[in-house]
């Protein structure tokens, strides 16, 4: 059964860069069927995308988020890693890694599919 | 501005049936169709459906979805207590590059 868990600080201070990884278990992170993406929930908000990954390297991240955001795959280690810089602290959330199929060759574009298997998540507080 | 809009907030008696919507402007519920999320208090989001009308395996069929135009919506039978929880509708937003969530919609049971 798969299982994804993130892992990094839960403290980060302004102006610094928050950094996360996600470790892929259950399954491989190089299967060409699944993206692999970052979604963030600050306290008692909604949900925000911020950035998903295919193994070749392939990215796609949230408009508002691209100046500051790189997410990267580690096929060997079989993680996933969220880079974002400059925080602070409207970036204080849970962030939580996903699974995303992708979507069928045959269709209109072959990008990421709905986030179907999510971590527990990992709190990150951004204060000094 | 906002591209899927929930209604914050629905109360519903226990065992009846609950109708969640969610609405995309400017055709923004395209191809990729909408996925439904429910999400209990202090756990991470569960996928209930996908491209407008897809259960994956091992949700209830109480929980259906169906899109009309630039509408989707989530049906709950059969309301349990469990069934209390935030629920969002998401997209890819071809135009911006993006996907996209609604501000969700809390599910109380009475």
């Amino acid at each position: 059964q798969l299982q994804l868990q993130e892992s990094g600080p839960g403290r980060v201070k302004p102006s610094e860069t928050l950094s996360l990884t996600c470790t892929v278990s259950g399954g491989s992170i190089s299967s060409s069927t699944y993206y692999w993406g970052w979604v963030r929930q600050p306290p008692g908000k909604g949900l925000e995308w911020i950035g998903t990954v295919y193994y070749t390297g392939t990215t796609y991240y949230n408009p508002s988020l691209k100046s500051r955001v790189s997410v990267s795959v580690d096929t060997p280690k079989n993680q996933f890693s969220l880079n974002l810089r400059s925080v602070t602290a409207a970036d204080t959330a849970i962030y939580y890694c996903a699974r995303q199929p992708r979507n069928p060759p045959d269709d209109y574009w072959s990008g990421p599919d709905a986030f179907d298997i999510w971590g527990q998540g990992t709190v990150v507080m951004v204060s000094s | 501005q906002a591209g899927l809009t929930q209604p914050p907030s629905v109360s519903k008696a226990l065992r009846q049936t609950a109708t969640l919507t969610c609405t995309g402007n400017n055709n923004l519920i395209g191809n990729q169709g909408t996925a439904w999320l429910q999400q209990r208090q202090g756990h991470p989001p569960k996928l209930l459906s996908y491209r407008n009308n897809n259960r994956p395996s091992g949700i209830s069929e109480r929980f259906s979805a169906s899109r009309s135009g630039n509408t989707a919506s989530l049906t709950i039978t059969g309301l349990q207590p469990e069934d209390e929880a935030d629920y969002y509708c998401s997209t890819w937003d071809s135009s911006l590059g993006s996907w996209v969530f609604g501000g969700g919609t809390k599910l109380t049971v009475l």
